[in-house]
């Protein structure tokens, strides 16, 4: 169980256009999820807490209108980056908590998506 | 705030061999602690976790985990380690209702 199906998982496209990735919990429903961004050999950057129904919380640093995310339905939650650059390349990674789970519960993650801005 | 340390990037074992991965927090309260393993071009697979209770925690694949309050950590550990099991490793605390992941450690097991 808790299954996290992140599409697209990989995605080449020429700069100035705009990229959705998608965040799916297949079995389980997610009030919050989060998206995350990696670069080569780092650790996971948070940069934003997507909450259904409401607007996300974006970390510092993070453009809210570079990244934008709706959490529409309790099993869906989108990430656009748009207008890509290619300084915008990079692996992003979604992750879901259970809408009955605790701040002490694991959050479960999707296999990410790599995105590279020619 | 909440913050993880893993102090080694990268450990060698050979295949057999116990291993060891380190990690330490620093929290105020009590700390909700995870590990999790990522392999390439992967997102990341949940191990275990430390709430409260024992301080040795058993997990998936074999691998455990040993809190220790003195001494601020929470180490991985696996008595034989497989070749399969070589990833990088991510300590993570709990900040509020985020995350608060470690800068990882990549773990080769060597046949």
């Amino acid at each position: 169980g808790a299954v996290v199906s992140q599409h697209p998982s990989w995605v080449i496209c020429k700069s100035g256009t705009s990229v959705k990735i998608e965040c799916r919990s297949l079995d389980f429903q997610a009030t919050t999820m989060f998206w995350y961004r990696q670069f080569p050999k780092q650790s996971l950057m948070l940069m934003a807490t997507s909450n259904e129904g409401s607007k996300a919380t974006y970390e510092q640093g993070v453009e809210k209108d570079k990244f934008l995310i709706n959490h529409a339905s309790l099993t869906l939650s989108t990430l656009t980056v748009t207008s890509a650059h290619p300084e915008d390349s990079s692996f992003y990674i979604c992750s879901a908590r259970p809408g009955t789970g605790g701040f002490n519960q694991p959050q479960h993650f999707g296999d990410g998506t790599r995105l590279s801005i020619l | 705030a909440q913050s993880v340390a893993q102090p080694e990037d990268q450990v060698n074992v050979a295949e057999g061999n116990p291993l060891t991965v380190k990690c330490t927090y620093s929290v105020s309260g009590n700390p909700y602690l995870f590990w999790y393993v990522q392999y390439p071009n992967r997102g990341l697979q949940f191990l275990l976790k430390y709430i409260t209770g024992d301080n040795l925690v058993k997990g998936s694949y074999g691998f455990e985990a040993e809190f220790n309050k003195s001494q601020t950590s929470f180490h991985l550990k696996k008595p034989s380690a497989l070749v399969s099991d070589s990833a990088l490793y991510f300590c993570a605390v709990v900040n509020g209702q985020n995350f608060v992941f470690g800068p990882g450690t990549r773990l080769s097991v060597l046949p």
